[in-house]
């Protein structure tokens, strides 16, 4: 069964530090996704991507985070300069169809990257 | 937003016996899933679940949406149900998915 993956599984990194935590989606889906979940709170949508952009981004989506899909393959989750509060799990999904609407929209999940901001 | 509300919060079961949870929702939704997050972190795909009911083994959920809840049942748990479970929905006026605050499970031998 298809599933998507995530890269690396646990990530420490030191504060100020650049990270880029990569994904690989189900090969036919074409909207992406990108959450986080700080240690014992809710999972927080972050970011989705459509067609080479980003087509939502949430209030924590700020500028020191950007999405790329450099290839046909990977979907990338760049911070620039991590922070403390950074350190979360990352989670990114990635779906068939959009989430507006009605068409069948089920999310796939990878199994995160566990981002330890030092 | 929408509001998203699970419960109950922490749940205490007997290994063996049969649990309900319950997600609320606020507004009109296109899309609602169930998670199990497992004691790694990851985030288990139970159910895709807009509207009406499915079943997979010892688990099934229901989705009203007319009422705007969704329940999932467990029964005959086992330990290795453990965890939070998380219901996510998509509002129909919006296109990015809501978490609940989940369920603790924890099952006992």
């Amino acid at each position: 069964e298809p599933e998507v993956t995530q890269t690396p599984s646990h990530q420490v990194t030191q504060m100020g530090q650049e990270v880029i935590l990569r994904c690989v989606p189900i090969s036919n889906h074409l909207y992406f996704y990108w959450y986080r979940q700080i240690l014992g709170q809710k999972v927080e949508f972050l970011v989705s991507f459509y067609n080479n952009e980003i087509s939502e981004k949430s209030e924590i989506f700020d500028d020191q985070f950007s999405v790329e899909r450099p290839d046909g393959s990977n979907f990338t989750l760049k911070i620039r300069s991590t922070k403390l509060e950074d350190s979360a799990m990352y989670f990114c999904a990635s779906s068939e169809f959009g989430m507006g609407g009605s068409s069948y929209n089920e999310q796939f999940f990878g199994p995160g990257t566990r981002l330890t901001v030092l | 937003g929408i509001q998203v509300e699970q419960s109950p919060p922490d749940l205490i079961l007997q290994e063996g016996a049969n649990s309900t949870l319950r997600c609320n929702f606020s507004d009109s939704v296109n899309n609602l899933q169930w998670f199990h997050q497992n004691p790694w972190g990851q985030l288990i795909n139970l159910f895709y679940i807009p509207s009406g009911t499915k079943q997979n083994g010892r688990l099934s959920a229901t989705t009203v949406a007319t009422e705007r809840y969704s329940l999932l049942y467990i029964s005959s748990s086992q330990t290795t149900d453990s965890g939070v479970y998380f219901c996510a929905v998509v509002p129909n006026t919006g296109n990015q998915f809501y978490f609940g605050t989940g369920t603790s499970l924890t099952v006992i031998p």
